[in-house]
């Protein structure tokens, strides 16, 4: 049983430029969040997503940010336009329930913005 | 506003003595409790929870004391391994469920 899949573990993009960050959950898990992690801080939460749905986008900025979560396939976060603020680690996880036992985390990728 | 606080940033210890790792939460409606344990460029992986039904947890070498009128958790492991030096994170489910809130974690060190 594969773990929380995320790719690509490392992405670097240009200031202006579009980063897509993928996540595939565990098997039969249909709850997926999102948090990032800037240098010596924290992980913050982003968005919370079930298929099809956004349940929470709190943690998300207003522009430039997006998530989804297709019937088919994994949960993407899209970063238009991306400034040198945005580089940090961005982590997913899957539970197959809402959230009060534990969730499993991926590896991450790390975004770095030149 | 941190709900979930972890004031050490980073802790050493020799092989074989205990590790404390501490943890305060500023929410009374926080009823359970996780922590986890993170290596360099990997994911944080769950390490072991409670509930706060319960004052203490335990699990091999690593256990969780949780004093709801101080609002404060800690880990213990005990007796350290070198292997345990990561970045310990303590967390909280929010109240509706959504997220969990994060502590900026501790970096445990063990020195052999």
């Amino acid at each position: 049983n594969a773990g929380v899949m995320q790719n690509p573990r490392h992405l670097v993009r240009r200031r202006g430029q579009e980063a897509r960050l993928r996540c595939s959950p565990m098997k039969g898990h249909s709850h997926v969040y999102w948090y990032r992690q800037l240098p010596e801080e924290g992980l913050k939460f982003m968005v919370y997503l079930q298929k099809e749905n956004i349940i929470d986008e709190s943690g998300m900025p207003k522009e430039r940010f997006s998530a989804e979560f297709p019937k088919e396939g994994p949960s993407i976060l899209r970063i238009q336009q991306v400034v040198r603020g945005d580089s940090a680690a961005y982590f997913c996880a899957s539970s197959p329930a809402q959230v009060g036992t534990e969730a499993f985390f991926g590896q991450g990728t790390r975004l770095t913005v030149v | 506003d941190q709900q979930v606080k972890q004031n050490s940033p980073s802790l050493s210890v020799q092989e074989g003595r205990i590790s404390i790792l501490n943890c305060d939460y500023t929410n009374s409606m926080f009823d359970y409790f996780l922590w986890y344990k993170k290596y360099p460029a990997e994911g944080p992986t769950f390490l072991i929870s409670i509930s706060s039904i319960k004052d203490k947890n335990e699990d091999g070498r690593f256990t969780v004391f949780l004093n709801k009128s101080a609002k404060h958790l800690s880990l213990h492991i005990v007796p350290s391994q070198p292997g345990d030096s990561a970045v310990y994170f303590c967390a909280a489910p929010s109240n509706t469920g959504n997220q969990f809130y994060f502590g900026t974690g501790t970096s445990l060190t063990v020195i052999p």
